[in-house]
């Protein structure tokens, strides 16, 4: 069965980088886009961007340009998001989601990132 | 680019239907037909519920459609049940491999 684990919480001081893991299982990790949503307390999710295990080729969303880093390591089927510059609104659950063709069939189970000082 | 336009709360009796609205540009929802929608529970991840705009995955109950007019995709719930109850997100393709999500309705069971 398709599985998606991923890191446990962080706490960063702001200004400091954070990086999520997103272990996948069950199916052919190279076949399927990895993307990354987040979600601040309360609030709407948000679409950060993608990256093809494959070619290690990647897609950010406009906001996180310059900011974000996506990579992956095919030997041990593991997508990473990589956030820099940490500030408090960076607060949030990060989540990593199987890309089916634009939409997303399976989450991981969220890591909450805490940004304070 | 913008987060599509929702309703931030909805809310019906058991039994009765329901429809989310998800309104976006002639760039994104208006563009393409690759409307997706997800149901959130609290503290949970997201479920997909319907994808290309009215397609249904395996195992989401038929008493969730979706359709699209224009700009504006929707999200219908049949003989709304205490279960529905949750936040409920629509997502669409924007172009040069983006995607945007809108800003959320939150379904409440009367």
């Amino acid at each position: 069965q398709v599985q998606l684990v991923q890191s446990g919480a962080e706490v960063k001081k702001p200004g400091a980088s954070v990086k999520v893991s997103c272990k996948a299982s069950g199916y052919t990790f190279s076949g399927y886009y990895m993307n990354w949503v987040r979600q601040a307390p309360g609030q709407g999710l948000e679409w950060m961007g993608w990256i093809n295990p494959n070619s290690g080729g990647t897609q950010y969303a406009q906001k996180f340009q310059g900011r974000v880093t996506m990579t992956r390591d095919m030997s041990i089927t593991t997508a990473y998001m990589e956030l820099s510059s940490l500030r408090s609104d960076d607060t949030a659950v990060y989540y990593c989601a199987r890309d089916m063709g634009n939409y997303f069939d399976f989450w991981g189970q969220g890591t909450l990132v805490t940004v304070s000082s | 680019q913008s987060a599509l336009t929702q309703p931030a709360s909805v809310s019906e009796s058991p039994g009765q239907s329901i429809t989310i609205s998800c309104t976006g540009t002639s760039s994104d929802v208006g563009s393409y037909n690759l409307v997706s929608w997800y149901q959130q529970h609290p503290g949970k991840a997201p479920k997909l519920m319907i994808y290309d705009v009215r397609k249904r995955p395996s195992g989401v109950s038929n008493r969730f459609s979706g359709s699209k007019s224009g700009n504006t995709a929707s999200l219908t719930i049949s003989g709304v049940q205490a279960e529905d109850e949750a936040d409920y997100y629509c997502c669409s393709y924007a172009g040069s491999g983006t995607l945007v999500f809108g800003g959320g309705t939150k379904l409440t069971v009367l």
